[in-house]
């Protein structure tokens, strides 16, 4: 069965400086999804970043990259120029396509890291 | 924004009564997911949907059933609610293309 571990279930950084959030997964397939999703106290799920396994160059939206390790089964997130809005829940996720190794397509969760910015 | 919408957003309710949560998309999506969330237990899968009247069991379904008479609603029972259920309910569809899952806002449950 697929798993997702965070290993960090809080992490603090100051503002303006670069932080990046660990995750580890295990899966036997080839090909999948990876996410990072935030969540504020608001507690609306936000997609922050997503990568398909099959690509080998890491994705980049804006403050945040990845850095995807296929073979370590490792995606870790990285949040550059820190800003006070970044503070949040961060749940690392992986999904296979629906029918795909008996998938239907929902998204596998860690247990999230704990965000907080400090002024 | 993905169109969907739960309600209700917050209920208390006692142990023992029956309790339905409602997800309402837009989007004509095809799949559909409820979730719970727990503190250090991240989000965890409880039924999902594959189409209409086309649903299944997720990780934590036991105490649960689930109904999809209509692509646009998925409706998730709680036939008699327990303290253990108390918890945030999310919903939420698959992008078509993209693989990810867009959420609703939550719902928040408390069983006394």
């Amino acid at each position: 069965a697929q798993t997702v571990t965070q290993s960090q279930p809080e992490m603090s950084v100051q503002e303006a400086e670069t932080v990046t959030l660990s995750c580890t997964y295990d899966t036997s397939e080839s090909d999948y999804y990876l996410f990072w999703y935030k969540q504020p106290p608001s507690r609306q799920m936000i997609l922050v970043i997503r990568q398909e396994a099959y690509k080998q160059q890491n994705a980049t939206e804006n403050r945040f990259s990845v850095n995807f390790q296929k073979a370590a089964k490792s995606f870790s997130l990285k949040i550059s120029d820190s800003q006070l809005g970044d503070a949040a829940m961060y749940f690392c996720a992986y999904s296979l396509q629906p029918n795909y190794g008996g998938s239907q397509g929902n998204l596998i969760f860690g247990k999230g890291t704990k965000l907080s910015v400090k002024p | 924004d993905a169109g969907i919408t739960q309600s209700p957003r917050h209920k208390v309710t006692e142990t023992g009564t029956p309790v339905t949560l409602r997800c309402h998309q837009t989007e004509n999506h095809r799949y559909m997911y409820w979730y719970r969330q727990d503190p250090g237990h991240g989000l965890r899968l409880i039924h999902y949907s594959y189409g209409v009247k086309d649903t299944d069991k997720g990780e934590v379904s036991d105490g649960y059933s689930v109904s999809r008479s209509k692509t646009e609603d998925f409706l998730l029972t709680l036939e008699s609610a327990t303290s253990s259920q108390t918890s945030v309910y999310f919903c939420a569809i698959r992008g078509s293309a993209t693989g990810e899952l867009f959420f609703g806002e939550g719902s928040r449950l408390t069983v006394l």
